[in-house]
């Protein structure tokens, strides 16, 4: 089936430092999405992307919809312990209802 | 408003019994998911219903069945569990299957053993 790369796997990262993650895929995609999980809870969506190319902010978070619609990236600028969490990519299969999920970035933060 | 809810929050279940994971939303939404997360795995879709009375088959849909019992509630089946399904199952819903919005809101999630 199709699948979502998400890399780098985990990381950990000193408060106040900037993180960068992506999302790759082999098949072109309309509609990338941007979650976050933290421990024990449901996933919450953070910024949503339409148009390749397109740039969206959500405070300290920033995400770009690759110009091949086939990749994303998300940037996360100085880093704060509640970070912590798991950063899902996901995308719509055009004509569905139906959405993917990546594996998943999931990023620790150190005081 | 509570948003999604999901009972239980945790049931461990013995090989071949059966049980249904309830799902409720009060922000009147008219689609509803069920996901299920394996770890390493991300998140994998089992069903959807894109609006009350219609569902359909997602990802993974082997071993469960559904019901949209009404606009607020969306239900899970497990007929007869097996180990393989031991997992976490979050249920999702959004406002409009594809609508100019594709904001899912999960619920809390339900951890499944199955022994």
């Amino acid at each position: 089936g199709q699948q979502l790369n998400q890399s780098p796997q985990s990381m950990f990262i000193q408060e106040g430092e900037d993180v960068s993650m992506n999302c790759t895929s082999s098949s072109i995609f309309n509609t990338w999405l941007w979650y976050k999980q933290d421990p024990g809870e449901g996933p919450v969506l953070l910024i949503a992307l339409y148009k390749a190319g397109e740039l969206t902010s959500n405070g300290r978070l920033t995400a770009q919809f690759g110009t091949t619609r086939k990749d994303s990236f998300l940037n996360i600028s100085a880093s704060i312990p509640s970070d912590v969490g798991i950063y899902f990519c996901a995308v719509r299969l055009s004509g569905t209802y139906k959405y993917i999920f990546g594996t998943g970035t999931r990023l620790k933060v150190l005081a | 408003n509570a948003g999604v809810t999901q009972t239980p929050k945790f049931q461990v279940l013995k090989t071949g019994q059966s049980m249904t994971l309830q799902c409720a939303q009060d922000m009147n939404h008219n689609s509803m998911y069920w996901y299920r997360q394996d770890p390493g795995m991300g998140l994998r879709l089992i069903y959807y219903s894109a609006s009350e009375g219609t569902t359909d088959k997602g990802e993974v849909p082997n071993g469960y069945n559904v019901s949209r019992l009404n606009k607020r509630e969306f239900s899970l089946r497990l007929e007869s569990a097996a180990p393989s399904q031991t997992s976490v199952y979050f249920c999702a819903s959004s406002e409009e299957a594809g609508g100019s919005t594709d904001t899912q809101y999960f619920g809390p999630g339900t951890r499944l053993t199955v022994l």
